[in-house]
């Protein structure tokens, strides 16, 4: 079955500092990939996304490109502010093969905390 | 406001006391569906629905009910909640089947069971 693969952290970087959250994936068919991010307290929320290979999603400066041939979908941002702590998910999208009904297979989750 | 809502946003109880998580979305959405949240394994699919009177079984059915009587409503049933459904659940939405459409997600009901 589908499988999402994600950098285990807690990750903790200084203000400025560059950013990279690894995710690998394995699925049958042709998924979407999506990166969502949940603030202490809240439901998660869709960060960007990405629907077929060499597509790029961006968003609040972050961006992540759909890698079909390395199964990759690598969350990175250039300089992180403190209010970028939360954690991250990477996640899949796909159609069961039970059926028609969609699929969505989330990694384990990352911590940033980003220090002042 | 276009919103996913959950409530309660904390639960204790104890165990084999049926109790029911509601959700309710304002968007018209078909497809919706609960997770649960557990430290280091992610997000994980209790049951989904796409669209009125049709559920069906996600990763992990066991010990939870649900129904879709109305597009807006879908509410999680423990008949006998045990320590181990102990969680933090969501419940989410998205407007159709596709698999591009990303879920929109309501704040959280944190679960304990003792």
């Amino acid at each position: 079955g589908d499988s999402v693969t994600q950098m285990e952290g807690p990750v903790t970087l200084s203000e400025e500092a560059f950013l990279t959250i690894n995710c690998t994936y394995t699925a049958t068919g042709y998924p979407s990939l999506f990166w969502y991010v949940q603030y202490p307290g809240e439901g998660l929320q869709l960060l960007l996304k990405a629907t077929k290979a060499d597509d790029k999603g961006s968003n609040k400066g972050f961006e992540a490109t759909y890698r079909k041939e390395t199964t990759s979908f690598h969350l990175e941002k250039g300089s992180v502010q403190v209010s970028d702590s939360a954690v991250y998910f990477c996640a899949l999208s796909d159609i069961r093969s039970s059926g028609s009904a969609r699929q969505l297979t989330f990694g384990s989750g990352t911590q940033l905390t980003v220090l002042p | 406001e276009a919103q996913v809502t959950q409530n309660p946003r904390y639960l204790i109880t104890v165990t084999g006391k049926k109790l029911t998580v509601t959700c309710s979305q304002n968007m018209n959405h078909e497809y919706m569906s609960w997770y649960r949240q557990d430290p280091g394994l992610g997000l994980r699919q209790i049951y989904y629905s796409m669209n009125v009177e049709a559920t069906d079984k996600g990763d992990v059915p066991e010990g939870y009910k649900v129904s879709r009587k109305e597009k807006r409503n879908f509410p999680l049933i423990l008949e006998s909640p045990s320590p181990n459904q102990t969680s933090l659940y969501f419940c989410a939405s998205s407007p159709g089947q596709s698999s591009n459409s990303p879920l929109h997600f309501g704040n959280g009901t944190r679960l304990t069971v003792t």
